[in-house]
């Protein structure tokens, strides 16, 4: 398997602009996680999916930020209109059902809002 | 309610001697427990990960971590330290009663010096 894919991996934008990241979880997994992560705030789960369902937005920062999955090999998150302050990386992950199955993180996309 | 604490937020060590990240949770019910290293710049790897088997868990690149249930600690140590080990370390709780989430601590900086 390839693992957990994001595109792109690099995103500079103006601000206003609306921003698309992409994920592709591995294959037979049921959860999809997106995280954010800043030097100031750390690692933080923004939204987690299970079976393509939302099951916790309450990390998504507000009206700006959405996320789909409307199939199991696909997810996006969504900036609009993104700011100087979602300048960061995004990571996602995914993991099988088990409780004893770990996470896999994708390579992230390094977001850049001048 | 489940956390995790990293009680360190950075350690520094010389090459070749033991490195030593604590790890303690609180979980309502038996976890997995799971350490991740992050390399500047890059995404997240499984370094070894406990499920309720042995308690001593062997990881890659020469680290372990003891799972301590009346302690409720899962450090993670290495018997030498390598300049490549210098990354970002996040000790992570899966509880096996709420397979949906996966908790993070805040991470440690390994610093290694020559």
């Amino acid at each position: 398997d390839a693992g957990v894919i994001q595109s792109p991996r690099h995103e500079v934008t103006e601000m206003g602009q609306e921003v698309t990241l992409r994920c592709k979880p591995i294959s037979g997994h049921d959860y999809l996680f997106w995280y954010r992560q800043t030097m100031m705030r750390g690692l933080e789960l923004l939204i987690y999916f299970n079976n393509n369902v939302p099951i916790d937005d309450s990390g998504m920062p507000e009206d700006r930020f959405s996320a789909k999955m409307p199939n199991a090999s696909f997810s996006t998150l969504k900036i609009q209109p993104s700011e100087p302050r979602d300048s960061a990386v995004y990571f996602c992950a995914s993991s099988g059902t088990s409780g004893v199955s770990e996470q896999y993180f994708g390579p992230g996309t390094r977001l850049t809002v001048t | 309610a489940q956390s995790v604490t990293q009680l360190d937020s950075h350690v520094s060590v010389s090459e070749g001697t033991p490195v030593l990240l604590r790890c303690n949770y609180s979980s309502s019910y038996s976890p997995s427990l799971f350490w991740y290293v992050q390399h500047p710049n890059k995404g997240l790897q499984l370094l070894l990960k406990y499920t309720s088997a042995a308690t001593l868990v062997k990881g890659i690149n020469g680290f372990e971590a003891e799972f301590k249930k009346s302690e409720t600690s899962f450090h993670l140590t290495k018997p030498s330290a390598h300049m490549s080990d210098a990354a970002e370390y996040f000790c992570v709780v899966r509880p096996l009663g709420n397979f949906n989430k996966f908790y993070f601590g805040s991470g440690t900086k390994l610093n290694v010096k020559p």
